[in-house]
């Protein structure tokens, strides 16, 4: 009964690659986030979105690109993998736009090789 | 650009210990105050939060923050650390000028001897 939850958790994939990443909350957020760790365990917001609509899109190349098919989801693609992106990726979800408490997938960690 | 500061990266205590981690942000306004843990290949999971009201804010398995609006900190504290503490420890700020996103500081990693 995860309140949010990704899938895969684990990605090993080429540079040059394709590859996508997906993100559920079960627990009617209207607000939803990715966010980057790196290989220091620093955090970094990449994109939020509130009821399916784009309200953070930070400094992040656009060979990563969100989707949100319902507020429900948020999916994560990135194209042309390379091997900077290899980090840990959080999706979160906090009730309202205005609400900071976020709750926090398992994570996704991508291994660009 | 507001910031989070998180002072001790490493901190080795021993069981019963008491702990004391520091955290102080760069934000004039108001704003949201959390600590997260994530626990050794586990996702973050919220501490505790501060929104308004009392300073002095209770979280889940004895931890407890103080809010020092003056000081612009929010420090973590247990009286006695167990070696079940052992995690790396994130302060995070969330500003609404920022859309809300929560803003990490670089975090501390805790191991607690037994």
């Amino acid at each position: 009964d995860t309140a949010v939850s990704q899938t895969p958790k684990y990605l090993v994939t080429q540079m040059g690659n394709d590859k996508s990443i997906k993100c559920e909350q079960n627990l009617g957020h209207d607000t939803m986030y990715w966010y980057k760790q790196d290989s220091k365990k620093f955090l970094k917001i990449m994109f939020s979105y509130n009821n399916k609509e784009l309200i953070i899109n930070e400094t992040v190349p656009n060979r990563f690109s969100p989707k949100s098919p319902d507020k429900a989801h948020l999916n994560l693609h990135i194209n042309s993998l390379e091997l900077g992106d290899s980090a840990v990726y959080f999706c979160a979800s906090s009730q309202s736009y205005a609400r900071g408490e976020q709750y926090f997938g398992p994570g996704t960690r991508l291994t660009v090789t | 650009a507001q910031s989070v500061s998180q002072h001790n990266h490493h901190v080795i205590l021993s069981e019963a210990a008491s702990l004391e981690l520091g955290c102080n942000y760069s934000y004039g306004g108001t704003v949201n105050l959390f600590w997260y843990v994530q626990y050794p290949g586990q996702h973050l999971q919220l501490l505790l939060k501060y929104f308004s009201g009392d300073p002095l804010v209770k979280g889940i398995k004895g931890f407890e923050a103080e809010f020092i609006k003056s000081k612009f900190s929010f420090n973590l504290r247990k009286p006695s650390v167990q070696w079940s503490d052992t995690a790396e420890y994130f302060c995070a700020v969330n500003i609404p000028n920022s859309g809300y996103a929560l803003n990490f500081g670089k975090g501390t990693s805790l191991l607690v001897t037994p």
